[in-house]
């Protein structure tokens, strides 16, 4: 167990609607990063949140957007959803979201479009 | 493009064997990372092995870095059934002007008991 949370763990949607995923870091960690896994991209790098404050920036649609809250827990937002959003969505956290930190994974958000 | 490449993309092999997998990469580093993934669940990180180090130890894992090459590899020796899992490299640099981890496509291991 990582020590990183993440809700729902199964997601099943139609097109064109939109849905938030949670997550929650480990006890201590400042930065959450967003990244989605499907079959064809491998593992994208979407967003990264440092004490709240958007640090760093990946492959992120405009149609998805995330924030960190005050008490560090973390949303990512997919709107306008297509059946290419499929996807498995982890979330990771590290201590000081400095980029050659570990990062802890959460076991995943299964995205289904229909 | 990722940064990492594993090498091979699938590798199968009986159970107590040992299994080599290879990551290349374009770009200097600041250290790279290897990482596990079960099937569906989250990745686990397993080892990490810094710019200025050669080899390094963790159980019946070793890691090399050549950064002469721009290349590493993963030896799993005596492997086991629970082993099997895809397994990616990650290399933390800086990509125009951003300071990333970037992982590879993975190896994905089987073993064969």
């Amino acid at each position: 167990d990582s020590g990183v949370t993440q809700t729902p763990k199964h997601l099943i949607t139609a097109t064109g609607q939109r849905v938030t995923l949670r997550c929650s870091p480990r006890s201590g960690d400042l930065s959450v990063y967003w990244y989605q896994q499907s079959l064809d991209q491998g593992l994208q790098f979407l967003i990264q949140y440092y004490n709240g404050e958007e640090r760093a920036k990946g492959n992120i649609l405009e149609r998805f957007s995330a924030q960190q809250f005050p008490d560090l827990h973390s949303e990512l937002n997919l709107s306008s959803l297509e059946l290419g959003d499929s996807a498995l969505y982890f979330c990771a956290s590290s201590a000081q979201g400095a980029f050659w930190e570990t990062q802890y994974f959460g076991p995943g958000t299964r995205l289904l479009v229909l | 493009s990722q940064q990492g490449e594993e090498d091979p993309q699938a590798l199968s092999i009986q159970e107590g064997e040992n299994a080599t997998m290879n990551c290349s990469y374009k770009t200097s580093i600041n250290n790279l990372q290897w990482y596990r993934q079960n099937s569906g669940r989250g990745l686990v990180h397993l080892i990490l092995i810094r710019s200025n180090e050669r080899e390094k130890h963790s159980g019946r894992l070793r890691v090399t870095l050549d950064t002469s090459k721009k290349s590493s590899s993963l030896l799993i020796t005596a492997s086991r059934a629970a082993d099997t899992a895809s397994y990616f490299c990650a290399t933390a640099n800086i990509i125009q002007g951003a300071q990333k981890l970037v992982f590879g496509q993975g190896t994905r291991l089987t073993i064969n008991p």
